[in-house]
């Protein structure tokens, strides 16, 4: 069976510092994947996916990055993190069909 | 106007009410998902839906292509249900979320 998994759970970062959260996926492949952001109180906004790898698409302009080095990884950065950085981060994969995503179990970074 | 609009945005019920969440949308379509987020932050797909009317257990999505529209009901709610829940409409792709409704069901 798919499985996703994402790591840190929870991460507490200053201003100013890098940042790197990973996104990997079992038991499929040349998946659809997808980092959204979820500021609180806010719904979910779509930030980049990839349709493979090296192939990144971005939503909206930020100070944010991803990168896909291989085919089930799938890694958000940022060179220096923002306040307005902080939120709930969660990678997604397209299943089968192109009908449904499958959602990680999230990152909270709280950027202080 | 949000391509994707659901209401009510907060709705607190008593235990064992008939809720309904409603999610309208103005974009063309290939799917519509309810998804549902607990207190802990973790997502989970309720229904996926292209036409007419899904059950499962004591939750009934449906759905009105002509109309845009969809609705989610939640039979004999239980605190358990609390959650915040999101209507997301799949393009090509990728989904456009609602903002959620965020439901507290009191025992």
């Amino acid at each position: 069976s798919q499985t996703i998994h994402q790591w840190p759970a929870t991460l507490v970062q200053p201003v100013g510092s890098p940042l790197s959260l990973e996104c990997t996926v079992e038991g499929t492949s040349n998946p659809n994947l997808y980092w959204y952001r979820q500021a609180a109180g806010r719904g979910l906004q779509l930030l980049f996916y990839s349709v493979g790898i090296g192939q990144i698409s971005s939503e909206v302009p930020q100070n944010l990055s991803a990168s896909r080095p291989q085919d089930r990884q799938f890694i958000l950065s940022s060179k220096k993190l923002l306040l307005s950085d902080s939120g709930f981060y969660l990678c997604a994969w397209l299943g089968s069909g192109a009908e449904t995503q499958y959602f990680g179990p999230g990152t909270r970074l709280l950027v202080l | 106007k949000n391509e994707v609009e659901q209401s009510p945005q907060n709705l607190t019920a008593q235990e064992g009410e008939f809720i309904t969440i409603n999610c309208s949308y103005s974009v063309g379509i290939s799917a519509l998902h309810w998804l549902q987020q607990h207190p802990g932050g973790g997502i989970v797909s309720l229904f996926m839906l292209s036409s007419g009317k899904k059950k499962h257990g004591r939750l009934i999505a449906t759905i009105n292509i002509q109309e845009k529209h969809s609705s989610l009901h939640i039979t004999a709610s239980h605190p358990r249900d609390s959650a915040v829940y999101i209507c997301a409409v799949m393009g090509t792709y990728k989904y456009i979320f609602g903002t959620g409704t965020r439901l507290k069901v009191l025992a």
